[in-house]
């Protein structure tokens, strides 16, 4: 059974970067079968995709892809050997304040996510 | 942004059958993309109900059901129960946005 838990601080000054990892069990990062994402959604709104990783080996970059709308502040990486990725925001404001979830991604022509973590609650404030 | 449109809300009483309509474009529904719905329980995380247009994972009942036309897509609730109540979230892939898209939304409620 495949799980994810997001962990990281839950509060983040303007300006800085956020820091957050999503450790996985069930499978490991570096088969090669799945992607990974990032997903977030501030209170009270709807869902937004950030971006994911695929990773096969042992590497810490592997291939990624971003949402056009946060390309340039967002990066993504995974440690393969404690099976995490993790998601760095630069530069955030108060409209990044959200819960942020890690995903399964399961590559297709339209790809989904399955299962997700429980979220982790982000709030940007000095 | 969202490029997938959905109703606000919905509402129906137990045992009524309810539908979410999600509305999208030229290059994500109408380029024949996959759609996927996922349920959202108050306070968790979103779980996948339905993906590939319309198959159900395991253990999801079969009172859910999606279908989609055109540059649309639909989610049936048949037997509407109290549990059901929720937010549901239609998402696909925007060939011009190059990456996956969630609808904006739907609250049902069970009167």
């Amino acid at each position: 059974q495949v799980q994810l838990q997001e962990s990281g601080p839950g509060l983040v000054k303007p300006s800085q970067t956020l820091s957050l990892s999503c450790t996985v069990s069930g499978v490991s990062l570096s088969s090669g079968s799945y992607y990974w994402s990032w997903i977030r959604q501030p209170a009270g709104k709807g869902l937004e995709w950030i971006g994911r990783i695929y990773t096969i080996g042992s590497t810490s970059t592997g291939t990624t892809n971003y949402n056009p709308s946060l390309k340039g502040r967002v990066t993504i990486s995974a440690d393969t050997s404690k099976n995490q990725f993790s998601l760095k925001l630069s530069s955030v404001t108060a409209a990044d304040t959200a819960v942020y979830f890690c995903a399964r991604d399961i590559a297709s022509r339209s790809n989904w996510f399955d299962p997700w973590g429980q979220g982790t609650l982000v709030t940007v404030s000095s | 942004q969202s490029v997938l449109t959905q109703p606000p809300s919905v509402s129906g009483a137990p045992g009524q059958r309810v539908t979410i309509s999600c509305t999208g474009s030229s290059s994500n529904i109408g380029a024949g993309y996959a759609v996927h719905w996922y349920q959202q329980l108050p306070g968790a995380m979103p779980k996948l109900l339905i993906y590939g247009d319309s198959i159900r994972p395991s253990g999801v009942p079969d009172r859910f059901s999606g279908s989609k036309s055109g540059t649309s897509a639909s989610l049936a609730i048949t037997g509407l129960q109290a549990q059901d109540e929720a937010d549901y979230y239609c998402q696909s892939y925007d060939s011009s946005l190059n990456g996956p898209f969630f609808g904006t939304g739907t609250k049902v409620t069970v009167l």
